[in-house]
């Protein structure tokens, strides 16, 4: 079965841009959670959401937002873009919350100039 | 605070030498989820093993093991008879209990290790 797609799988943005990442999960799984992966911070959580609502949200500043739709498949949005937002952006699915283990996606990397 | 570190920035080794990757975890939880997974220069991060804080038994999957232990917060993966394949950075993760015998999304990921197996 088709892993978790993330698209695009490279993004190159303007600073003050703003910029919407997708991330459809393995079919019939229902939560979706979002990192960050940078070489100075490493992997950082960003949220989780289950059931089109937001279950857990990490330690970013407002610019960052999601949502989920009603198929699983969920939207990440980065506004007003800075030159620290450039990083690895992973999405990762399970089948509920309270979950064995989460398979990710390819990730996309986006790139501030 | 929960809090995962992996104090082996890099480690490199010859083909079909012995390598364990150190994992140490804080947590006030007593239940709670740990995981591993590998990030090879794909990006992508595969899943290798979840272990939850109630399970101490040793676990061995082929030429990988690993060694949880409780009363030393640590959770270390070894890798015997190391590929040229298995070059790769190596994550451990903490994550809360979720409920319904699993964990949640927030996955607390350590540095990592960079794996480099030489042949």
């Amino acid at each position: 079965k088709a892993g978790v797609t993330q698209t695009p799988r490279y993004l190159i943005k303007t600073r003050g841009q703003q910029v919407t990442l997708s991330c459809s999960p393995i079919s019939g799984h229902r939560s979706v959670s979002w990192y960050q992966q940078t070489p100075g911070q490493g992997l950082q959580f960003l949220f989780e959401y289950f059931s089109e609502t937001q279950r857990n949200k990490g330690n970013f500043p407002g610019r960052f937002s999601g949502r989920q739709f009603s198929n699983s498949r969920s939207e990440m949005n980065v506004s007003t873009l800075e030159l620290g937002d450039s990083a690895l952006y992973l999405c990762a699915s399970s089948f509920s919350l309270g979950s064995y283990g989460y398979t990710f996606g390819s990730g996309t990397r986006l790139t501030v100039v | 605070a929960q809090k995962v570190t992996q104090a082996q920035t890099e480690i490199s080794v010859v083909e079909k030498e012995d390598v364990t990757l150190d994992c140490v975890y804080e947590t006030r939880d007593t239940t709670y989820y740990l995981f591993w997974y590998k990030q090879p220069p794909s990006g992508e991060l595969v899943f290798l093993i979840r272990r939850n804080s109630f399970d101490e038994q040793n676990e061995i999957s082929g030429r990988y093991s690993w060694n949880f232990q409780k009363s030393t917060s640590s959770f270390n993966f070894t890798i015997t008879a190391s590929q040229v394949v298995d070059s790769a950075v190596y994550f451990c993760a903490l994550s809360e209990d979720g409920g319904e015998g699993g964990s949640q999304g927030n996955l607390i990921f350590g540095k990592g290790t960079k794996l480099s197996v030489k042949p």
